[in-house]
């Protein structure tokens, strides 16, 4: 266990709909990224924030939005939503702010778009 | 090109057998080299960690790192069926951002 929370574990959707993917990093991560994982194509960082504020982007749509609040929990939106979205999204946490650290994975969220 | 290439596989193997997993990578900027190890219906976790050239062992894994080639190498000696996975790597550049493989998934068979 990495310490890391994602809810929920599983997610099915329509095309067109939204959701809200949520993580809680490990006690005392101030990072959070989001990343995509897909069969074809692997593991694709989306988005980094450090203490609430945005690091850097990734592959990530202009349809997807993320967040970190102040209690350093983050919300990774989707909204209209296609079939191609679906895909593990998986969160990751680590204390400091360089990608270079060791980032803890959470077990993910499974989104299906029917 | 892809920042980042590894062959998928999959590969088999039986136990006790030496594996010998790899990626090449294109932009020579990159400096901070990881493999990471995923379990089936897991998140990936770090396996090992390098940032020069050379080897660098910790128990059965040992991680090799060619920059000059842009090729890096994971070695399992006396592979175990708990080391069947899907390895990663993963590569830092100069903006810190983390750049994976697609990965490779390895069976070891008892």
């Amino acid at each position: 266990d990495s310490g890391v929370t994602q809810t929920p574990k599983h997610l099915i959707t329509a095309t067109g709909q939204r959701v809200t993917l949520r993580c809680s990093p490990r006690s005392g991560d101030l990072s959070v990224y989001w990343y995509q994982q897909s069969l074809d194509q692997g593991l694709q960082f989306l988005i980094h924030y450090y203490n609430g504020e945005e690091r850097a982007k990734g592959n990530i749509l202009e349809r997807f939005s993320a967040q970190q609040f102040p209690d350093l929990h983050s919300e990774l939106n989707l909204s209209s939503l296609e079939l191609g979205d679906s895909a593990l999204y998986f969160c990751a946490s680590s204390p400091g702010i360089s990608g270079h650290n060791e980032q803890f994975f959470g077990p993910g969220t499974r989104l299906t778009v029917l | 090109q892809k920042e980042v290439e590894q062959d998928p596989g999959p590969l088999s193997v039986p136990e006790g057998a030496i594996v010998s997993l790899n990626c090449t990578y294109s932009n020579s900027a990159f400096q901070y080299f990881m493999w990471y190890r995923q379990y089936s219906r897991k998140g990936p976790e770090l396996l090992m960690y390098t940032y020069s050239s050379g080897n660098k062992e910790d128990g059965r894994f040992t991680a090799q790192v060619d920059k000059s080639s842009k090729y890096i190498s994971l070695f399992i000696r006396d592979s175990q069926p708990s080391d069947s996975a899907t390895y990663l790597c993963a590569i830092v550049g100069s903006n810190y951002k983390l750049t994976f493989g697609k990965g490779t998934l390895l069976t070891v068979n008892p």
